[in-house]
């Protein structure tokens, strides 16, 4: 069974940009959250997904969204890019909520 | 609120065994699991418990009290691919991992 797949793996934008990041998850997963880590802070919470809907949201401002598609797979989109937005950024997939996860090998996001 | 709480570092020599505590606040618990993070890598699941109680894997065990908030991570006979991050994410009202422990093995 393939793991949890995540594209891009490496993006560089500058400020301002907006950012759109994909995670597949393991086949039969329906349960996708995401997180963003950065050196000291750990893996902060971002959302998670359940058969397309959200639920729940870690403390991030609005610029950062998340959507999850009827196959499972989920996107987030970060806009107006700060430089504090550069981390890498973890999806992770699960039968349901509550359930183990499986983590997707990271997207590097550097902002400049 | 929410809160987790774990000591940021700890230390040991190979072979011993080292105890990696966590105490947490929130509401609709539904477990705790424990996650092994290598530089560099993504975290990987070690244990989970839903109920009060110890739950071994080979050397490493994981121990719940709810009514405490409170959970450990046991870590025996301690190898030098040990050293990493772990966590302990509750699984209420959204996964939360927070910033970890760091173990440091040395030999």
């Amino acid at each position: 069974k393939a793991g949890v797949t995540q594209t891009p793996r490496y993006l560089i934008k500058t400020r301002g940009q907006q950012v759109t990041l994909s995670c597949s998850p393991i086949s039969g997963h329906r349960s996708v959250s995401w997180y963003q880590q950065t050196p000291g802070q750990g893996l902060q919470f971002l959302f998670e997904y359940f058969s397309e809907t959200q639920r729940n949201k870690g403390n991030f401002p609005g610029r950062f969204s998340g959507r999850q598609f009827s196959n499972s797979r989920s996107e987030m989109n970060v806009s107006t890019l700060e430089l504090g937005d550069s981390a890498l950024y973890l999806c992770a997939s699960s039968v349901g909520p509550g359930n183990e996860q499986y983590f997707g090998p990271g997207t590097r996001l550097t902002v400049t | 609120g929410q809160s987790l709480e774990q000591p940021s570092e700890v230390t040991a020599v190979e072979g011993a065994i080292v105890q990696i505590n966590c105490t947490y606040q929130t509401s609709g618990f539904y477990g705790l699991s424990w996650y092994q993070q290598h530089d560099g890598g993504a975290p990987t699941f070690l244990s989970y418990n839903a109920l009060d109680g110890l739950e071994e894997t080979g050397r490493f065990s994981s121990f719940l009290s709810r009514s405490d908030s409170y959970g450990y991570l046991l870590l025996q006979e301690l190898q030098m691919k040990d050293s990493a991050s772990y966590f302990c994410p509750h699984n209420g009202r959204g996964p939360r991992f927070g910033a970890g422990t760091r173990l440091t093995v040395k030999p």
